[in-house]
């Protein structure tokens, strides 16, 4: 079942802070975060597996709630280049399943 | 290394003709994922493979579409009789066996069906 994520959008001021959420009403492994750019591949972020464990952007920051099935990535300081489309995919089960992706926050930071 | 490869990155066909995609993973990549994404949507997945095996292959999957990894190298994705509703970005991605499973995403072949 696919991931709900809000907000659907976001237009932030250049230096601004958001938060992007990710919530699924499975038990998950790990919560995987994509950024992607208009025409281009995902990028990858992060994950967050369950346990507390992660791996990703230095300047990205998030978080994985397991009792709630909920993850949040925070992006402060914004900078133009922040700007595109966020997914969070969520992977069941163990490692190396596929990822079931939401339908996407698109962020759009102006100076 | 430069990450993963997709071939062609763009592909325009008529309606029932037969096309193939080619994705290179990253060298030393043993998983090999197939996604479609459609214009304003996540990325839909389609199929895996860990080495030559396909492990696992959406039920959304019509039997028109068909994926192989021969020698768990390089993969193609084929679609049979295409129809209008196959236009879509097929991308693919790689990964290396661990907890973490990064998958890396190629640029994807955009597959316009007319």
């Amino acid at each position: 079942q696919q991931p709900v994520q809000s907000p659907q959008a976001v237009i932030l001021r250049e230096g601004e802070d958001a938060v992007i959420n990710c919530s699924s009403s499975k038990a998950l492994y790990s919560v995987h975060w994509y950024r992607q750019k208009h025409g281009e591949a995902p990028v990858f972020l992060m994950i967050l597996l369950k346990g507390g464990e992660q791996k990703g952007h230095e300047k990205i920051s998030a978080s994985f709630n397991e009792k709630k099935q909920q993850s949040s990535l925070y992006l402060t300081a914004s900078q133009l280049s922040y700007s595109g489309t966020y997914f969070c995919g969520t992977e069941m089960g163990n490692a190396g399943n596929m990822l079931t992706f939401g339908g996407g926050t698109r962020l759009m930071v102006k100076p | 290394d430069t990450g993963v490869s997709q071939n062609p990155r763009h592909k325009i066909t008529k309606r029932g003709q037969n096309v193939t995609f080619r994705c290179d993973p990253i060298s030393e990549h043993n998983r090999l994922y197939w996604y479609r994404q459609t214009l304003g949507q996540g990325p839909e997945f389609l199929t895996y493979f860990q080495n030559e095996a396909q492990l696992e292959k959406s039920r959304l999957l019509s039997d028109r579409f068909s994926a192989e990894r021969p020698k768990g190298s390089f993969s193609t994705l084929e679609i049979q009789r295409t129809e209008q509703g196959d236009s879509a970005m097929y991308l693919c991605a790689s990964s290396l066996m661990s907890s973490y499973n990064e998958q890396f995403f190629g640029p994807g072949t955009r597959l316009t069906v007319l």
